[in-house]
């Protein structure tokens, strides 16, 4: 079975600073990755997602992220953080095989200090 | 825009209550999503639905059920709300195919309160 690791529950960062968040995923067959961003009291959104070819996928917002097979990791990054990125940023993952069934990681509060 | 309406906002109900979230999307789409949502834990699958009348368990079906008797419309049934089962609960629904089965449109989310 799939799962996803977000280490980090909490990122304060200082605007325009750049940001990383982690996200790890554990999975015995080739997967979709995909990253979820809640706005407070709103519902998710898709941010971007990687189904195949370029590992550097961009999504909106100026936010990327890049697949790394052997890592098994996928992280978001953003060069530039601003106070409008505040939000809770969920990874998620599907395998080929699955039926559709996603499964998401227990999510990244990113606070933005001005 | 895909549009995924849940019928309750926030709910209030006693232990031992039965309960329905209601769910309905207005693209068409062939699978629809019951997540619960907890600080922490963040999205659990609970049930999800690929075609009419199908189902399938997700992480976390334990005190849970589900119906859907029409495309547009997936609910998810407390038979018997328990404390426990205080949460955020958000439907999704997403398309058919490789790349539309990926993309997942939630709703804005049901808050219940089991007293």
């Amino acid at each position: 079975a799939q799962s996803v690791t977000q280490l980090d529950s909490q990122v304060p960062v200082f605007e325009e600073a750049p940001v990383e968040l982690r996200c790890n995923y554990s999975s015995s067959v080739s997967v979709y990755l995909f990253w979820y961003v809640q706005y407070p009291n709103q519902g998710l959104q898709l941010l971007l997602k990687y189904l195949s070819g370029s590992t550097l996928v961009k999504g909106i917002n100026g936010f990327e992220a890049e697949f790394n097979k052997s890592q098994t990791s996928f992280h978001l990054r953003k060069p530039s953080v601003h106070i409008s990125d505040t939000a809770e940023y969920f990874c998620a993952v599907r395998t080929y095989s699955s039926a559709s069934k996603i499964i998401f990681g227990s999510g990244t509060r990113l606070s933005i200090r001005p | 825009d895909v549009k995924v309406t849940q019928s309750s906002r926030y709910l209030v109900k006693r232990t031992g209550e039965k309960v329905f979230l209601e769910c309905v999307q207005d693209m068409d789409h062939e699978n629809m999503f019951w997540y619960r949502q907890d600080p922490g834990l963040g999205l659990r699958l609970i049930y999800f639905s690929y075609d009419v009348k199908m189902k399938e368990k997700g992480d976390i079906p334990e005190g849970y059920s589900v119906s859907r008797e029409k495309k547009e419309r997936f609910s998810l049934i407390l038979e018997s709300a328990s404390t426990n089962q205080t949460s955020m609960y958000l439907c999704a629904s997403g398309g058919q195919g490789s790349s539309g089965a990926n993309v997942l449109t939630f709703g804005a989310g049901s808050r219940l309160t089991v007293l």
